[in-house]
């Protein structure tokens, strides 16, 4: 079976640039996590949704980073503009509703 | 004080050497608890789930000490592939699934 599948899985831009990133869920699970990791920060929950609807985007940091999730099974993360602190791996997981969440790749953004 | 906090290590043991983590929470409600592991440029895994005193699994075993808010994982005979970060896992309060994730201690094992 296909796990969590995120694209592209690098991306190379440049400041000022608009960046969306893109995630497909393991079919018939309900819950969908984006999360940032950084050297300095960890792993931070950004936003999560619950079929569907987002529920508590309190970890986006600021109004450049938008979500959208139009269906069970695709989800977008964008940064508009795009700034070099931005520069993180972003992770997207998905989970049945019970306690295991199942992380994509991963896609390695860089802002220069 | 962060909700979950770990020792960021680097832990370097030799094979065959037993090596413990420790992780310290902040939420004294919490009623469940994870380590995930994850590899170099990969995404984190769930290693062992913890919902009572521990767990234990082959050569990991996870103890949970609710009075003091820490948990536990003790890895015996470590082999060259259990060089990984390893993350501890708490889930936010009141929040569905959403999770807390601890810094990850980073565990090199040697020839």
């Amino acid at each position: 079976d296909a796990g969590v599948i995120q694209s592209p899985r690098h991306e190379v831009t440049e400041m000022g640039q608009e960046v969306t990133l893109r995630c497909k869920p393991i079919s018939g699970h309900n819950s969908l996590f984006w999360y940032r990791q950084t050297m300095m920060r960890g792993l931070e929950l950004l936003i999560y949704f619950n079929n569907n609807v987002p529920i508590d985007d309190s970890g986006m940091p600021e109004d450049r980073f938008s979500a959208k999730m139009p269906n069970a099974s695709f989800s977008t993360l964008k940064i508009q503009p795009s700034e070099p602190r931005d520069s993180a791996v972003y992770f997207c997981a998905s989970t049945p509703g019970g306690d295991t969440q199942y992380f994509g790749p991963g896609t390695r953004l860089t802002v220069l | 004080r962060k909700e979950v906090e770990q020792d960021p290590g680097p832990f370097n043991v030799p094979e065959g050497a037993t090596v413990a983590f420790n992780c310290t929470y902040s939420n004294s409600a919490s009623q469940s608890f994870f380590w995930y592991r994850q590899d170099c440029r990969k995404e984190p895994k769930l290693l062992m789930s913890v919902y009572s005193s521990g767990n234990e699994d082959g050569r990991f075993t996870a103890q949970l000490n609710r009075a003091s808010q820490y948990i536990s994982l003790l890895i015996r005979d470590s082999k060259l592939s259990d060089s990984a970060t390893y993350l501890c896992v708490v889930p936010q309060p009141n929040s569905g699934y959403a999770l807390n994730f601890g810094k990850g201690t980073s565990l090199l094992v040697t020839p």
